[in-house]
């Protein structure tokens, strides 16, 4: 089953305004991710917070984490057609298994940004 | 690029048939998972193992059973292929340890007919 959700199911904007994805999950978490994905293809790695952060800046990404609504945000500033895709919030379970290096994360269905240019 | 790579990109079965799916990871990455995205939906973690051993399972039937080798490559083979089997399938590595990035590579589209 899938933990994470994501809010919207799609988004279309106008290239040069703001994009904002919301992520909600039900259990604790070491920490959460956000992965872009092209036209179904394999996933890129954009931001990762942890537990106890609040905050994170990459770039033109900024994500919020909120442990005690179980929520996360992903903002994407100045957005570019070059930013279509779809994106998804992943929550790492560690020690959810025995063994050094043992964890999977557990996606959302993701949200599917469109940039119009 | 994430320096993962998988064979083959695209494959046609039919039900009933049995399926090997390869991924090569970084050097160094004794960590490996595979995932199945559906579409429309976000990928499913199947099974992950760690030097050479199973180290944790999801949701998914015995007949999807892995192999690593000691060459940072691996494989999914799923038996008795079903309909429902047609997904994206997702290998990703990482170092091991307390990593947490997952290096994900471009996946194989397995269409069961």
């Amino acid at each position: 089953s899938q933990q994470g959700e994501e809010d919207p199911q799609a988004l279309s904007i106008q290239e040069g305004e703001n994009a904002t994805m919301n992520c909600s999950y039900k259990t604790s978490i070491n920490n959460l991710q956000w992965y872009r994905q092209n036209s179904g293809r394999g996933l890129v790695h954009l931001i990762l917070i942890r537990s106890n952060e609040r905050e994170k800046h990459s770039g033109r990404l900024r994500v919020t984490l909120d442990t005690s609504k179980k929520s996360s945000s992903l903002l994407i500033t100045a957005s570019r057609a070059a930013d279509t895709a779809s994106y998804f919030c992943a929550t790492d379970h560690s020690g959810a298994y025995s063994g050094a290096g043992s964890y999977q994360l557990t996606f959302g269905k993701g949200t599917k940004l469109s940039v119009i240019p | 690029e994430t320096g993962v790579t998988q064979s083959p990109t695209h494959l046609i079965k039919t039900r009933g048939q049995q399926v090997t799916l390869r991924c090569s990871s970084q050097s160094g990455h004794n960590t490996v998972s595979w995932y199945q995205q559906a579409l429309g939906q976000g990928p499913q973690f199947i099974f992950q193992y760690y030097r050479e051993e199973e180290n944790g399972r999801g949701n998914f039937p015995p007949r999807f059973s892995g192999l690593q080798f000691p060459n940072y490559s691996s494989e999914l083979n799923v038996n008795a292929l079903e309909l429902d089997d047609s997904a994206l399938y997702l290998c990703a590595s990482n170092p091991g340890g307390v990593t947490d990035t997952q290096y994900f590579g471009p996946g194989t589209r397995l269409t069961v007919l």
